[in-house]
């Protein structure tokens, strides 16, 4: 099956300063990937779509300049969270569409878990 | 747009005992549907999915789940549960991208 890798696992940083997560498709192509938080004891909510090639689109409520998409790859997407704050310490976890038999199945990455102290 | 819904967001169940996590979608289109299962601090793990074909379908770990279009539901079942599941479990319904429902707590007490 499709390998999705995402790098770091888990990172602590500072109040105020900026976190780069990164998602990869190992042995596929994705024009889009899609990134997730999860909150303790709460479910995955979607952030954004990354586009390749172009501005991602992100879901009502999510602040556009604070989680910065870039998508500059066909296997590569970046989250920057900037200027992170405590409230923002989560569970970021990515994934990418791959074409299975019958249709098309979502692959996940490991997920970050960020604490911002 | 599609949503999903948990009924249940904890289920206690003893060792050894069948149980049933429910899940109802809603969708205009057509739809994949998933269940995910979550072990603390852990990312998620692909249980089952329903595709196409046929509606009962088999994953791993013992799940199984039927896809049931008239009632928009996507029922999770085991007939006999260990220890070792005791995790949240996640359904998710997925057009052009995937969402989760809220989630359910499985508890298997010895």
């Amino acid at each position: 099956g499709a390998v999705v890798s995402q790098h770091p696992s888990w990172v602590i940083c500072k109040s105020g300063t900026s976190v780069k997560i990164e998602c990869r498709s190992l042995d596929f192509q994705a024009t889009t990937m899609f990134w997730y938080r999860q909150f303790p004891k709460q479910s995955l909510m979607l952030m954004a779509t990354s586009n390749e090639g172009s501005k991602a689109t992100y879901e009502q409520g999510v602040e556009k300049d604070k989680f910065l998409i870039n998508h500059a790859s066909l296997t590569l997407s970046t989250l920057t969270v900037t200027s992170a704050h405590p409230e923002d310490s989560s569970f970021y976890i990515c994934s990418a569409p791959f074409p299975v038999s019958g249709g098309t199945e979502a692959f996940f990455g490991q997920g970050t878990r960020l604490t911002v102290v | 747009a599609q949503s999903v819904t948990q009924l249940d967001s904890q289920v206690p169940v003893f060792e050894e005992a069948p149980v049933e996590l429910r899940c109802n979608y809603s969708s205009s289109v057509s739809v994949y549907l998933f269940w995910y299962v979550q072990y603390p601090n852990q990312g998620l793990q692909l249980l089952l999915k329903y595709l196409s074909g046929s509606t009962l379908v088999k994953g791993i770990n013992g799940f199984e789940a039927e896809f049931n279009k008239s009632q928009t539901s996507f029922h999770l079942r085991k007939p006999s549960v260990h220890i070792s599941d005791t995790a949240e479990y996640f359904c998710a319904v997925s057009y052009d991208k995937v969402i989760f429902g809220p989630g359910t707590s499985l508890s298997v007490i010895p």
